[in-house]
């Protein structure tokens, strides 16, 4: 079963816009990491926050991690057609390195 | 970051046969996993592949059913044995060339393996 959920589960937000992805999890974790999903197809990396960190920038990305209450959030800005995506969370909290999946939130740019 | 590539990128497959996934990595890594994404669905873990020694798998998933192999640190493959239309999935392979009990390293995916199960 998935570590946590993410909320929405689904995003529509118009070009330009800023989208804000909430992710929850239930257990001490080691780090966090976002990616992303075209499609079906593979998933690419965004960003990693360790459980040390607050927050972290990367482009239009920013993400925020608060461990006193298990939830971490992807923000997108400016938004874009091509961020159109499903996006998802992912916990590391044991030694062996395992993932544990968020449920993900779809997200749709509107041009 | 490792650039990972797996084989086939799709397949359809009559029920009761058996696919073998591959995943190559350009360069050494510590660990690979291999993931389940069912229809609509996140991510589960399947089992980590373990370099010169069997496969670890997670709950609900048995070796009988998706044997692995981890010859070398740069490849891996999952079988999907004695198949049925419920293990219609994305089959993705992950690498993490970290070690075992660091918290700073990123995990990356290869493209995934689209399997339709008729």
């Amino acid at each position: 079963s998935q570590q946590g959920e993410e909320d929405p589960q689904a995003l529509s937000i118009q070009e330009g816009e800023n989208a804000t992805m909430n992710c929850s999890y239930k257990t001490s974790i080691n780090n966090l990491q976002w990616y992303r999903q075209n499609s079906g197809r593979g998933l690419v990396h965004l960003i990693l926050i360790r459980s040390n960190e607050r927050e972290k920038h990367s482009g239009r990305l920013r993400v925020t991690l608060d461990t006193s209450k298990k939830s971490s959030s992807l923000l997108i800005t400016a938004s874009r057609a091509a961020d159109t995506a499903s996006y998802f969370c992912a916990t590391d909290s044991g030694s062996a390195r395992q993932l544990t999946f968020g449920s993900g939130t779809q997200l749709t740019v509107l041009p | 970051s490792a650039v990972i590539s797996q084989k086939p990128s799709r397949d359809i497959c009559q029920r009761g046969t058996s696919l073998t996934i591959q995943c190559q990595v350009d360069s050494q890594v510590t660990m690979m996993f291999w993931y389940r994404q069912q229809p609509g669905q996140s991510l589960t873990l399947i089992a980590t592949a373990n370099q010169g020694s069997e496969a670890t798998y997670e709950s609900g998933f048995v070796i009988d059913k998706f044997p692995i192999s981890r010859p070398n640190l740069t490849f891996s493959t999952l079988t999907v044995s004695n198949m049925s239309p419920e293990d219609s999935s994305i089959y993705l392979c992950s690498v993490d060339d970290g070690l075992a009990g660091t918290s700073y390293n990123e995990q990356f995916f290869g493209p995934g393996t689209r399997l339709t199960v008729l």
